[in-house]
């Protein structure tokens, strides 16, 4: 599986905009680049995938280099509620069997100082 | 729509103990899966299930077992308890039509489990 390296920290200041590294130099050509994060005490919450191109959503944007051997996950305006492990995960499509699990790494701890 | 629930929230076991751990998902989903968290680590998979009467093993099933009878319920059950299993767990489930998409996980709040 292809890893993925982030800071394993992060600080911003409230209502900043955020942008959270994420390096996958061993990339395949076919795997989806997604976005999880863990407030404190819950379970992982979906925030965004991408594949080549930039994505937004309601959470946040996510920006694809053009090599696809890094992306950023961009918190336009940071809340203390964004304060957060956040993790980036690359996933082959899923044809089935194993191809739907996550593997985790250790992710980048974000705090939101008001 | 709950999502994904677990039950129990907390729960301490001696060594040697067995229990269940229970979750539920009413979304209609083939895929569910257990994690566990030690702290300040990331998740790791223990078991699989693509669909209700198959499951597989993750990366760490060591100690533990499942079934998934149905397509709703995806039990974890620990046999003979170890301090290493003292963890947080979490279930999770996701759909796929195996087409190939990215199909995100939705997880549940977790099980704090402490073995003394």
């Amino acid at each position: 599986d292809a890893k993925t390296t982030q800071p394993n920290s992060m600080e911003s200041n409230e209502e900043e905009p955020v942008h959270l590294p994420c390096n996958h130099s061993t990339i395949s050509g076919t795997d989806y680049i997604h976005w999880y994060r863990q407030l404190p005490s819950q379970g992982p919450e979906y925030v965004i995938h991408g594949l080549t191109s930039n994505v937004n959503n309601r959470m946040a944007s996510l920006a694809i280099a053009e090599d696809r051997k890094s992306s950023t996950l961009i918190l336009h305006r940071a809340t203390l509620r964004d304060a957060a492990v956040y993790y980036c995960i690359l996933r082959p499509p899923n044809y089935g069997g194993s191809q739907g699990n996550l593997i985790f790494g250790k992710g980048t701890k974000l705090s939101v100082k008001p | 729509n709950a999502g994904v629930t677990q039950t129990p929230k907390f729960r301490i076991l001696k060594i040697g103990q067995s229990m269940t751990l229970q979750c539920a998902q009413d979304m209609n989903h083939n895929y569910m899966y257990w994690y566990r968290q030690d702290p300040g680590m990331g998740l790791k998979l223990i078991y699989y299930s693509v669909g209700a009467g198959i499951t597989d093993k993750g990366e760490v099933p060591n100690g533990y077992n499942v079934s998934r009878s149905t397509t709703e319920d995806f039990p974890l059950r620990l046999e003979l308890a170890a301090p290493s299993q003292t963890s947080v767990y979490f279930c999770a489930s996701s759909y796929s039509s195996g087409a190939g998409g990215p199909y995100e996980q939705y997880f549940g709040p977790g099980t704090r489990l402490t073995v003394t």
